[in-house]
């Protein structure tokens, strides 16, 4: 059975502090990473991975796939209390569907 | 990319009645998705829609419970029927839209009392 798994499932910092996010797959016919940020009722595109090692940027947002060890981090520099969210990541397989992980709840304090 | 309209937004519903979501894309799509989030819990498919052919659902997902409808490539409908309170969650449309990430529907929120 395809599975994400993501931790921390909670993170508490303050504002200024640089967090990780991490994500893990088990997945056939994986297509593609993705990263989501959610704070109302649907989730925001962040970001899709399909190449191993490539980082992929925005702003203080960045995430980089590793294809060997199935894995993917989500970082967040310079925290603001505006990036206070749940984060998804979700893998694609080859039917398009999506396997979302159970998320991280990110809190960022002022 | 592709932009969805969703409602409703919100409803409140009693027990034992149906409540019918509905998707608008603004341009054609082949697939279309409908997932689920209950209550502090991650988002679960529910089926891929397809125009033209039956909805394929997920383990645990059965067409009697969630009748859905695509009557051509900018259109879909999701039913819960016969609701009861475990199905107060979150219903999500999305589509498979390549680079550019799957987009979502902007999400009815179901309270079933």
């Amino acid at each position: 059975e395809d599975k994400v798994v993501q931790s921390p499932l909670s993170l508490v910092v303050h504002e200024g502090d640089t967090v990780t996010l991490n994500c893990s797959y088990e997945v056939t016919n994986f297509r593609s990473l993705l990263w989501y940020k959610q704070e109302k009722k649907a989730p925001t595109f962040l970001f899709m991975l399909t190449s191993s090692g490539i980082e992929k940027k925005s702003g203080r947002l960045s995430s980089i796939l590793d294809k060997k060890e199935l894995s993917s981090i989500l970082n967040i520099t310079a925290t603001q209390t505006g990036d206070s969210a749940i984060y998804l990541c979700a893998s694609s397989e080859g039917a398009q569907k999506l396997v979302f992980g159970q998320g991280t709840r990110l809190t960022i304090n002022p | 990319s592709a932009v969805i309209s969703q409602k409703p937004s919100r409803d409140i519903c009693q027990r034992g009645t149906s409540l019918t979501i509905q998707c608008q894309v603004d341009s054609q799509v082949t697939m279309m998705f409908w997932y689920r989030q209950q209550p502090g819990q991650s988002l679960t498919l529910i089926a891929t829609a397809n125009q033209g052919s039956e909805a394929t659902y997920e383990s645990g997902f059965v067409i009697d419970k969630f009748p859905i409808s695509r009557p051509n490539l900018t259109f879909s409908t999701l039913t819960v029927s016969n609701m009861s309170p475990e199905d107060s969650s979150i219903y999500l449309c999305s589509l498979g839209t390549g680079g550019s990430g799957y987009t979502f529907g902007s999400g009815t929120r179901l309270t079933v009392v």
